[in-house]
């Protein structure tokens, strides 16, 4: 595939329910980035990677969330006991190199729907 | 701390009009500057990006955007807007040595026949 791919495309989880989502990069991008788009907003940002590494995970709301990339390719966002707040679309996108002004390129996102 | 602006929740133009998408920001260093477009159910497509050099950017489907370093203003413009430009639109700024994008609320463009 060219581009970014994210699975599922929609998840419905009980509350409390832990689910995962699931992102494959353009192949050979180092950088790899989560971002949580609730209704109405832009895009904010959870965490990233280089290579396997996650060398940012400010933007994770609460330690119910957790991100691993283990072998520097596919990433899997974690999200424990979910709550109704999770509700949103969860973005990755991936850079070709590590410095600031590469583009990210995004995938078409997982919907969330937490009842 | 970074930030971004996008004072319009919704943009019309007619069709064949030329069409302006605004977007402000605020960093300490260095911005790079970036216009993405979500149409429905669909991730970000890029369109275009300031990194530095000529202050106004040419990128896909006919869009361009003018920095102002003066204004802090990233404006996206199209000459003349078609329907299918009908979408989301969203201004990001990244600062230099940072990682995260930090975008705007968003502005939903709307083209009319």
């Amino acid at each position: 595939g060219a581009g970014v791919s994210q699975s599922p495309r929609y998840k419905v989880a009980k509350r409390g329910q832990d689910v995962a989502l699931r992102c494959d990069p353009i192949s050979g991008h180092v950088s790899l980035f989560w971002y949580q788009q609730a209704l109405g907003q832009g895009p904010e940002f959870l965490t990233y990677f280089q290579n396997e590494a996650q060398l940012d995970k400010s933007g994770l709301p609460s330690d119910r969330f957790f991100a691993e990339r283990p072998e520097g390719s596919v990433s899997t966002l974690k999200i424990q006991r979910t709550q109704q707040e999770d509700s949103a679309v969860y973005l990755c996108a991936s850079s070709l190199r590590e410095i600031s002004v590469e583009t990210q390129y995004f995938g078409p996102g997982t919907r969330l729907l937490v009842l | 701390a970074q930030s971004v602006a996008q004072p319009e929740d919704q943009v019309k133009v007619a069709e064949g009009n030329p069409l302006t998408v605004k977007c402000t920001y605020s960093v300490s260093g260095n911005p790079y500057l970036f216009w993405y477009v979500q149409y429905p159910n669909r991730g970000l497509q890029f369109l275009l990006k300031y990194i530095t050099g000529d202050n106004l950017v040419k990128g896909s489907y006919g869009f361009e955007a003018e920095f102002n370093k003066s204004q802090t203003s990233f404006h996206l413009k199209k000459p003349s807007a078609l329907v299918s430009d009908s979408a989301l639109y969203f201004c990001a700024v990244r600062e230099a040595n940072t990682d995260k994008l930090i975008f705007g609320t968003g502005t939903r463009l709307q083209v009319f026949p």
